[in-house]
């Protein structure tokens, strides 16, 4: 069974540091992992999508890697700012590539100005 | 704008009260997902559609009803037989299914709360 746990479950940084948060996962025969945000009473908002065949994705401040035989993915946020403060998910396919995410419990981020 | 929508927002109900959720998107998707967020526990998966007339259980179906009629709607029903109704309901979509290169695209949530 696919189990997804992230570390840590919260983070308190001043503003402008650069900081890495970790995405684990058991069974390594994903198709890709997403990431995710979400703000307090907010749906989720998606980030970045790294593809199986993909070690790292780029989107503006933020840097996704992916390696799949150790079962890591870690989020690289450049230059933090107050407004990057939220909650951030990474989720997976299950086992068998099936129809359904198994996401981590999160991350709780809060920027410091 | 094309996205999801859920209303209503806030949901209050009675204990022994069925409860239906709505969930509409105009992205054109295939697939969507109806999912449970509860404080320290992530999200868990309630339901999930792939095709218009067919769903399948999730992890937590239990006291939980679906109908996908139609491509756009995916309605939740939250039965009097679900324990701990009271949660943040989240409903997702999907192109393709999620064995394609795509994101799932989520809604804005719906809390619900029972007394």
């Amino acid at each position: 069974k696919q189990e997804v746990t992230q570390i840590p479950a919260a983070l308190s940084v001043p503003e402008g540091e650069n900081l890495v948060l970790n995405c684990s996962f058991t069974d390594s025969a994903i198709y890709n992992l997403q990431w995710f945000r979400q703000d307090p009473g907010k749906g989720l908002t998606s980030l970045l999508l790294i593809q199986s065949s993909q070690r790292e994705q780029t989107s503006g401040r933020l840097n996704a890697s992916l390696d799949k035989s150790s079962g890591r993915s870690t989020l690289y946020i450049a230059a933090s700012q107050p407004g990057d403060s939220a909650t951030y998910l990474c989720a997976v396919p299950s086992q068998g590539g099936s129809e359904k995410l198994v996401f981590g419990k999160g991350t709780k981020l809060t920027v410091n100005p | 704008d094309g996205g999801i929508t859920q209303s209503p927002k806030y949901l209050f109900r009675k204990e022994g009260q069925n409860v239906t959720l709505s969930c509409e998107q105009n992205l054109n998707h295939d697939a969507m997902y109806w999912y449970r967020q509860d404080p320290g526990q992530g999200l868990r998966l309630i339901y999930y559609s792939q095709i218009v007339n067919d769903f399948q259980k999730g992890d937590i179906a239990e006291g939980y009803s679906v109908s996908r009629e139609k491509k756009e709607s995916f309605p939740l029903t939250v039965t009097s037989a679900q324990k701990n109704p009271t949660a943040f309901y989240l409903c997702a979509s999907h192109p393709r299914g999620l064995a394609s290169r795509d994101e799932q695209y989520f809604g804005p949530g719906t809390r619900l709360t029972v007394t």
